[in-house]
């Protein structure tokens, strides 16, 4: 989904060394979101966030850290990066303002290698 | 932990057959969604059943959902090659009105539609 980007889009790292993954949104939601994927593992939440001020922790926020600098902005940072943080990251964002029929958009998704 | 869990892990038919995939989860929802992820790309929400909704209807895509069970199934009629993708399952477990609102992802199906 176009509205919602992530940068960049592939990143090779090596052991220890700080890396931030950044997402931006044009669609005025509220509510934004870090997940990782592993093969097998499906999608699972690093943190989220409910407004510029709100930072919540998910299943897996150790080793993470996020920034919501702006409505338009979450940033995930891996303050000391480690090889089995290799995985597959996406940003989604939501609209608390559609209720019961709240759904989630999603980035394309960061790859990230941790050597 | 995962909420839901998807079943088949994969899945392979012939173009034009249907395909169904099921889900089962823990705890009582709110709503269940299903999303479609395209080979290593960001995940696209395809329907959202409600949890006093028996069955719903999108195109090619039927929903079914059995609270007592804890189980939704996804049926695509008429399978295509461009179905070809991984397709999870979502829960929302809030209890709290939507302040707190996050979902929890099963680990996906692997469609595969042959031509």
């Amino acid at each position: 989904d176009a509205d919602v980007t992530q940068t960049p889009r592939n990143r090779i790292t090596k052991t220890g060394k700080r890396i931030m993954l950044e997402c931006s949104q044009t669609k005025g939601h509220d509510r934004m979101y870090w997940y990782r994927q592993d093969p097998g593992l499906g999608l699972r939440l690093i943190y989220y966030s409910f407004d510029v001020k709100d930072i919540n922790k998910g299943e897996i926020s150790d080793g993470y850290s996020v920034s919501r600098q702006a409505q338009a902005k979450f940033s995930l940072s891996l303050e000391s990066a480690i090889p089995n943080q290799t995985a597959l990251y996406f940003c989604a964002t939501s609209d608390r303002r559609t209720g019961p029929q709240e759904t989630q958009y999603f980035g394309p998704g960061t790859r990230l290698l941790v050597l | 932990s995962q909420q839901g869990e998807e079943d088949p892990q994969a899945l392979s038919i012939q173009e034009g057959e249907n395909a169904t995939m099921n889900c089962s989860y823990k705890t009582s929802i709110n709503n269940l969604q299903w999303y479609r992820q395209n080979s290593g790309r960001g995940l696209v929400h395809l329907i959202l059943i409600r949890s006093n909704e028996r069955e719903k209807h999108s195109g090619r895509l039927r929903v079914t959902l059995d609270t007592s069970k804890k189980s939704s199934s996804l049926l695509i009629t008429a399978s295509r090659a461009a179905d070809t993708a991984s397709y999870f399952c979502a829960t929302d477990t809030d209890n709290s009105g939507g302040s707190n609102y996050k979902l929890t992802f099963g680990k996906g199906t692997l469609l595969t539609v042959n031509p």
